[in-house]
């Protein structure tokens, strides 16, 4: 099983669309769970950055993590077109002072105008 | 607003050839990343520096990286001898805090190895 797992996609919205995005992941350890926004060719962007359960909102971003199930969201809601991209979900855990994030495979959301 | 810069954007090597990526850190964080991404691939840890010292490496990170922080504000990583399959985008990246995925990422440096 791999660690972390992630739908590739790609996800197609109309514009205006609630997205929903996720990950599961199998290491319960994990205590660090971040979304990344990634353009094509560039470096991941740091959008949500939660630390164990629950939620957290920022603009028209919602990250929930949910450690009972060992998954993770991040929910998009009025999605423009510029939001597509990449979304990877990372992760870290604490207990040996880990500090290296392990990724997801990204989910790549097209937004259509 | 402070961001990671890194240099060169492409670079092409000869296998067999030493390369050096640089990278500037976001001026007050204390950790320091490399990571890379296989075209394609997910994004993979190679190495976290704190205090002047390695504090965690991937299998990846063999003899043939090395890391250094020359300065106060260049971090760079090395590749002694690249082969085909270093061909990768390079990220590096900062953080401020100890225990914290907040990671923030450069650009990235694509290498290319023929």
């Amino acid at each position: 099983q791999k660690e972390v797992e992630q739908d590739p996609g790609p996800l197609s919205v109309p514009e205006g669309a609630i997205v929903s995005l996720n990950c599961t992941y199998s290491n319960s350890a994990f205590q660090y769970f971040m979304w990344y926004r990634q353009y094509s060719r560039k470096g991941p962007e740091l959008l949500m950055y939660t630390y164990s359960s629950g939620n957290k909102e920022d603009g028209r971003f919602t990250a929930q993590v949910d450690k009972s199930s060992k998954y993770i969201s991040l929910f998009i809601r009025d999605s423009q077109p510029s939001d597509s991209a990449t979304y990877l979900c990372a992760m870290s855990g604490q207990d040996t002072g880990r500090r290296a994030l392990t990724f997801g495979s990204g989910t790549r959301l097209q937004v259509q105008p | 607003e402070p961001e990671v810069t890194q240099t060169p954007s492409h670079q092409v090597t000869q296998m067999g050839q030493e390369v050096i990526l640089r990278c500037v850190p976001i001026s007050n964080h204390l950790y320091f990343y490399w990571y890379r991404q296989i075209l394609g691939q997910k994004v993979e840890f190679l190495v976290s520096f704190y205090n002047n010292e390695i504090s965690e490496k991937s299998e990846i990170f063999d003899d043939q990286f090395s890391v250094e922080r020359p300065d106060g504000s260049n971090f760079t990583l090395k590749i002694r001898s690249t082969k085909l399959e270093d061909s990768a985008m390079y990220f590096c990246a900062s953080s401020e805090a100890r225990h914290s995925g907040e990671l923030f990422f450069g650009e990235g440096s694509r290498l290319t190895v023929l």
